[in-house]
């Protein structure tokens, strides 16, 4: 049973267009959300988070946004760049618990 | 910023074989992580450790073990090994145990024939 979904495996954009990649999940008591990014061939980075008492968190030019009563939140990319091609990972936890549950990623292909 | 290393980084071996995974860290992080990464699935938890003899089991624990002698070192062993566990697997370590602190390693490619 997988509690965060990420629907779409691939995402392609223009360089300095917007990207949006969105992830949904179905277990409530998560109340942590992070995203991760990963180049081919290394581990995976943390990229950004939010808590489910904010909807919206802002890191230069990435922002989550968090929807709760959808159970669904979005990274937003602006503007994209060639160097954020990678696979993107939803993750989502419950505060203070070492479990998170991932999305199965989207891959992004940004083009020049 | 070799951190945290996992050796070997690919492996090959047969069904029924037993397996070692070593990770091994310089950060002197109190939580280490075994992760396992397959299509569809994205990351899922098989192990962790929050200190020196103490772990706990994640999502995906059966058919894994795990034992953590010193604090550098994180070991996962397939007792034997069967296709379902042809995977890439992801270690982690954390000072502090919060999610977005978890520093992964390179990974290892794991082939179970």
């Amino acid at each position: 049973d997988q509690q965060v979904k990420q629907n779409s495996p691939s995402l392609s954009v223009q360089e300095g267009r917007i990207s949006i990649l969105n992830c949904d999940y179905t277990n409530s008591m998560f109340d942590y959300f992070l995203w991760y990014k990963k180049y081919p061939a290394e581990g995976p980075t943390f990229l950004i988070s939010i808590s489910s008492i904010k909807d919206k968190n802002e890191d230069g030019r990435f922002t989550v946004f968090l929807n709760k009563s959808a159970k669904h939140l979005s990274l937003h990319i602006v503007p994209s760049q060639p160097g954020d091609s990678a696979v993107y990972f939803c993750a989502a936890s419950v505060y203070n618990n070492n479990d998170m549950r991932f999305g199965a990623g989207t891959r992004l292909t940004v083009k020049p | 910023d070799a951190g945290i290393t996992q050796s070997p980084r690919h492996k090959v071996t047969e069904t029924g074989t037993p397996v070692t995974l070593r990770c091994h860290q310089t950060e002197n992080h109190r939580y280490m992580y075994w992760y396992r990464q397959d299509p569809g699935h994205g990351l899922r938890l098989i192990h962790y450790s929050y200190g020196v003899k103490d772990t706990d089991k994640g999502e995906v624990s059966d058919g894994y073990s795990v034992s953590r002698s010193k604090t550098e070192d994180f070991l996962l062993t397939l007792e034997s090994a069967t296709s379902s566990q042809t995977s890439v697997y992801f270690c982690a370590i954390s000072e502090s145990g919060r999610p977005e602190t978890q520093y992964f390693g390179p990974g290892t490619r794991l082939l179970v024939l």
